[in-house]
């Protein structure tokens, strides 16, 4: 089974500290993406890596950046946390279209 | 614009009830459709992909199925357990990125 884990399952920040959430999958996928998913928005695509060293801004990347060093490891960076980027942060990978998802980081910024 | 739209946004059904959540898609070329399951806090949980106008899957009391338009996913006599957000979500050609819709809250009473 594929398993995806992602650091915390929930943090508390304040505003203008900067964020990591890291993302680790054991099944050799090629593709790694981050969302943050809020109510009755649904899931948006903040950025995705198809490979090491190698990132695509997804629908909404302002306010974020990412890191790929290794293949199983991608991580989200939050530079300087708002209040506007208190959501839920799901992780995912995939090896071709079928995405599969990590436990999700609930973060609160106060 | 690539878009996903799901229907309802929310079903209440009493235990052995069956129905059907929608799914439509406008996309400029679709390569998949795909279902999730989400549980209250967790990430989704992948449940079936289709791929094209015609096809179904199926397991255990859930049924999936496409046409050029939309796609169902029937539920059976279904049970409390069932309860659930139901993701739909599809991938297009050249690209592995997914195109989610809102979701539909499912929630099944004894």
């Amino acid at each position: 089974d594929v398993k995806v884990t992602q650091s915390s399952r929930y943090l508390v920040k304040r505003t203008g500290e900067k964020v990591f959430l890291e993302c680790v999958q054991d099944m050799d996928h090629e593709n790694m993406f981050w969302y943050r998913q809020d109510p009755g928005l649904g899931l948006r695509l903040i950025y995705f890596s198809y490979d090491v060293k190698m990132k695509e801004k997804g629908d909404i990347p302002e306010g974020y950046s990412v890191s790929r060093e290794k293949k199983e490891r991608f991580s989200l960076i939050l530079e300087s946390a708002s209040t506007n980027q208190t959501s839920m942060y799901l992780c995912a990978s995939s090896l071709s279209t079928e995405q599969f998802f990590g436990p999700g980081t609930r973060l609160t910024v106060l | 614009e690539d878009q996903v739209t799901q229907s309802p946004e929310a079903l209440r059904l009493q235990e052995g009830e069956s129905s059907s959540l929608n799914c439509s898609y406008t996309v400029s070329g679709l390569r998949g459709l795909f279902w999730y399951r989400q549980d209250p806090g967790k990430g989704p949980e992948f449940l079936f992909t289709l791929y094209s106008a015609g096809e179904e899957k199926e397991k255990e009391r859930l049924k999936a199925t496409l046409t050029k338009k939309e796609s169902f996913l029937h539920i059976t006599a279904p049970k409390p357990e069932d309860s659930a957000t139901y993701l739909c979500a599809s991938s297009l050609f050249n690209t592995d990125k997914l195109i989610f819709g809102t979701g539909t809250r499912l929630q099944v009473f004894p």
